[in-house]
């Protein structure tokens, strides 16, 4: 099946510092990414969608300076958290999608900010 | 706007027995994709089984079947000889056939008794 690989899987890092994650489709070449974020006990938030070679689209709420994403081949995309703070702990993950496929997970990243 | 409905926020089943844990949905589209993915303690979301709207045949993967009701709009997820590696949070999930995007339901905890 399909893989996406996504790194780092654990960050923990000062306040104010930038933080960058990684998600790659390993054997396929992905139309959309998308990026999500969950909080405990709840469901996943989508937080942009990522096409290769354009702007991504940010949902309502979600700070694009702050969240900043590139999806620079088919087979990457990177979200960089930056100037993080305590309020941006949290679980994020990324998909990866191609024409009428399902979604494919990465394993997420576990963020906190001290 | 669609929506994804999951009533239970908690079901819990004897090993090797059967459940059934419900989804209902709300959309104006007739071309549809319909989701049911596990979320284990590890965080990992795994695509479980796919339906499209387009098949009236209900989807099946081993041990774990769909019964999709496209009047009632309802697509339930049937669990038969649960086993302990069931356990997880159950997300149902939504995507129109022209967009990648998926609507999530809030999750259901699924707990095996031994």
């Amino acid at each position: 099946g399909a893989v996406v690989s996504q790194h780092p899987s654990r960050v923990i890092c000062k306040s104010g510092t930038s933080v960058k994650i990684e998600c790659r489709s390993l054997d396929f070449q992905a139309t959309t990414m998308f990026w999500y974020r969950q909080f405990p006990k709840q469901s996943l938030m989508l937080m942009a969608t990522s096409n290769e070679g354009s702007k991504a689209t940010y949902e309502q709420g979600v700070e694009k300076d702050k969240f900043l994403i590139n999806h620079a081949s088919l087979t990457l995309s990177t979200l960089t958290v930056t100037s993080a703070h305590p309020e941006d702990s949290s679980f994020y993950i990324c998909s990866a999608s191609t024409h009428n496929q399902p979604q494919h997970f990465g394993d997420g990243t576990r963020l906190s900010i001290l | 706007a669609q929506t994804v409905t999951q009533s239970q926020p908690e079901m819990s089943v004897q090993e090797a027995e059967t459940v059934t844990l419900s989804c209902t949905y709300d959309t104006s589209e007739s071309d549809y994709y319909l989701f049911w993915y596990k979320q284990p303690p590890s965080r990992q979301m795994i695509l479980v089984i796919r339906q499209e709207a387009y098949k009236q045949q209900n989807a099946t993967e081993n041990r774990f079947s769909v019964n999709f009701q496209k009047a009632a709009k309802s697509f339930s997820l049937k669990i038969s000889d649960s086993q302990l590696g069931d356990a997880a949070m159950y997300f149902c999930a939504y995507r129109e056939d022209s967009n990648y995007q998926l609507i999530w339901g809030a999750g259901t905890k699924l707990i095996i008794k031994p």
